[in-house]
């Protein structure tokens, strides 16, 4: 079955720091892969998707992530966090074959260190 | 584009009561997903819409709880009975069907049972 795995419940970074989530994903084809952040009480924006092609993907607020296909992973970075992007974050995978809903991780909470 | 509009965003209901909440798309948008959302949880799929037809039911979805999509556009999600244990945030999404594409979230019903 498919899953997704972030294996890091709690982070917590300094502002101005780097930082990175991990994903892992187990999904038998090629997958579709989302990253969302979601503010307290709140709904899940789309930071930035993975269908195809170059394996680096860039989003909004100056995140990126990275593909690697050998690793079933899908980690999300940004070089340099600030206050305003302490949240949740989820990876997801939507399942293709099954009317593309998204199978979702436990999330990330990430809390900035001023 | 308003997004995805979800009314009420928070219900206090006592056990054994029914409730209802309600979901209204981006326009265009032909295929709407009901997630529910647990405390520290990602979202986890409950059931998805093409147009009117209801596509998919996940198991999480009791007899207790049905779904409508009447005209293809907004859609009704109603819990009869409520239990403690449905506590939960209910988030809405809906994305277009041609190939892969992203799920837009609205902001989400917290619903909690007392």
């Amino acid at each position: 079955a498919q899953s997704v795995t972030q294996p890091d419940i709690h982070i917590t970074v300094s502002e101005g720091a780097s930082l990175e989530l991990r994903c892992n994903y187990s999904y038998g084809a090629t997958p579709y892969l989302f990253w969302y952040v979601q503010s307290p009480g709140q709904g899940l924006q789309l930071l930035l998707k993975y269908f195809s092609g170059d394996t680096l993907v860039q989003g909004i607020k100056g995140f990126e992530a990275e593909f690697k296909r050998s690793q079933s992973s899908f980690n999300l970075r940004k070089p340099s966090v600030h206050w305003s992007d302490a949240a949740e974050y989820f990876c997801a995978v939507v399942v293709y074959n099954q009317g593309g809903k998204l199978i979702f991780g436990q999330g990330t909470e990430l809390s900035v260190k001023p | 584009d308003t997004g995805v509009s979800q009314d009420p965003r928070h219900k206090i209901t006592k056990r054994g009561q029914n409730v209802t909440f309600r979901c209204d798309p981006i326009s265009e948008h032909n295929r709407l997903y009901w997630y529910r959302q647990t405390l520290g949880q990602g979202p986890e799929f409950l059931t998805y819409f093409q147009n009117e037809a209801q596509l998919e039911k996940s198991r999480l979805l009791s007899d207790r709880f049905s779904a409508e999509r009447p005209k293809g556009s907004f859609s009704t999600l109603e819990i009869q009975r409520t239990e403690q244990g449905d506590s939960a945030m209910y988030l809405c999404a809906s994305s277009t069907w041609t190939g892969i594409t992203e799920a837009f979230f609205g902001q989400g019903t917290r619903l909690t049972v007392v």
